[in-house]
This record gives C-alpha cells, sequence and structure tokens, in this order.
C-alpha cells in the first residue's frame, strides 16, 4: 500500500517553516524520507525507526508516531537549498529495502 | 570518490526495440534495485538483486529483465513487451539495514 504523502506541493518564503506528513494504512517498520531535486538522484535524508530510533544527518528533524502509522518532517528556517520533492518510503514488517514502498512526493518550493 | 553511475543520461529508442540500461556502483553495496519514476507516482521497484546471480522480481517487472553478473553491475533491459517504456529509471545500491544510494538516472523515451 503505497503511503499518503501531504501537502502534495508547497511554496514557502526562504526563512519560513514546512512540514510534510507521510500516512500508511498499515502498521510500520521504519519511515525513510529522501529529497530529489529536478533531473537528479534521490538524496537520503533520514530514517525513522519503529521504538524511537532516528538515524540521519542534515539539519532537518522528524517524528515517527507508531500508533498513528505516521511521520512528519520537519524544515525551520527554510534556505533556497531546501527546495526539491521530498519522498517518504514506508517499510512494513518484516523489514529490508526491497519492502520500501514510495509516496508521491511533495514538492517543495523555496523563494527568495 | 565512490558512487553510483547510470549511462546514458537520455535515451530514445524506437517502439519494439530491446534496450538496455547500464547500472555500475563502487560502493562495494551488496544490494541492487531499479526502480521506475513516472510523474505524480513516486518511485516503484521493477527488480532487486542482494547477491551475484540472484535477483528478484519487484512490483512492477512485467516487459523488464535483469542481470547481476558482477557485483558492481545491475543492467536493466527494457524489452518491447513494456507496454509504456517511456520513463525516468533510477537505479539504486544499498548494505543490508542501509539507506538506499542512487544514481542520477536515465530518462528513457519511446517513440
Amino acid at each position: 500500500q503505497q503511503p499518503v504523502q501531504s501537502p502534495q506541493a508547497v511554496i514557502l518564503r526562504e526563512g519560513e517553516d514546512a512540514v510534510i506528513n507521510c500516512s500508511s494504512s498499515k502498521a510500520l517498520y521504519s519511515v525513510h524520507w529522501y529529497r530529489q531535486k529536478h533531473g537528479e538522484a534521490p538524496v537520503f535524508l533520514m530514517i525513522l525507526l519503529k521504538g524511537g530510533e532516528q538515524k540521519g544527518h542534515e539539519k532537518i528533524s522528524a517524528s515517527f508516531n507508531e500508533k498513528k502509522q505516521q511521520s512528519s518532517l520537519y524544515l525551520t528556517a527554510s534556505q533556497l537549498s531546501y527546495s526539491g520533492t521530498y519522498f517518504c518510503g514506508t517499510e512494513i514488517p518484516p523489514a529490508g529495502n526491497e519492502k520500501l514502498t514510495f509516496g508521491t512526493g511533495t514538492r517543495l518550493t523555496i523563494i527568495p | 570518490d565512490g558512487g553510483i553511475t547510470q549511462s546514458p543520461k537520455y535515451l530514445f529508442r524506437k517502439e519494439g526495440q530491446n534496450v538496455t540500461l547500464s547500472c555500475e556502483q563502487n560502493l562495494n553495496h551488496d544490494a541492487m534495485y531499479w526502480y521506475r519514476q513516472d510523474p505524480g507516482q513516486g518511485l516503484r521497484l521493477i527488480y532487486y538483486s542482494q547477491i551475484v546471480n540472484d535477483f528478484q522480481k519487484g512490483d512492477i517487472a512485467e516487459g523488464y529483465s535483469v542481470s547481476r553478473e558482477k557485483k558492481e553491475s545491475f543492467p536493466l533491459t527494457v524489452t518491447s513487451a513494456q507496454k509504456n517504456p517511456t520513463a525516468f529509471y533510477l537505479c539504486a545500491s544499498s548494505m543490508v539495514d542501509s539507506p538506499l544510494h542512487f544514481g542520477n538516472g536515465t530518462r528513457l523515451t519511446v517513440t
């Protein structure tokens, strides 16, 4: 089952905050977040694991609500470089990258 | 620097022809994957391989074939049986329980 991302698109001014949500209808083992700039490879941002462990880098945070089977990505004080399409990938048990199902993406545009 | 190389970046073919997309990685990753990306549909898994000489179908394998003769290489053939082959194709690799590393993709146009 493909996770649902919201919003589908958002436009922000530089310095504003954004929240991107990812919801699943199934119990999740983990949620992966990637960012893709137009015509480029998706780049890994973060993994959120069941049980609360979080692995990632960059100045971006996220939460994982296991009960609600959803994750939210928080972008604070957005920079122009944050522009791109954000994908969540949900992993259901038994886990493995081959079990990742990606959402349709959230297009984020940052304007000066 | 280690990474994943996909070639070519753009590929044009006539309908009815098979075409092979190249994917090479020098990250020493065990697993490799092929995804298809269409506008508004996210990434969909075509095939994956966790070890050399073994591969598994993903969600949309019909009309595609792969081989994994070397750890570094995982070419994808789009056959004439694929009904709608025009798309952006992404190759990725990973170690077990580690994030995916993606190549820059190949945009295939079939007319």
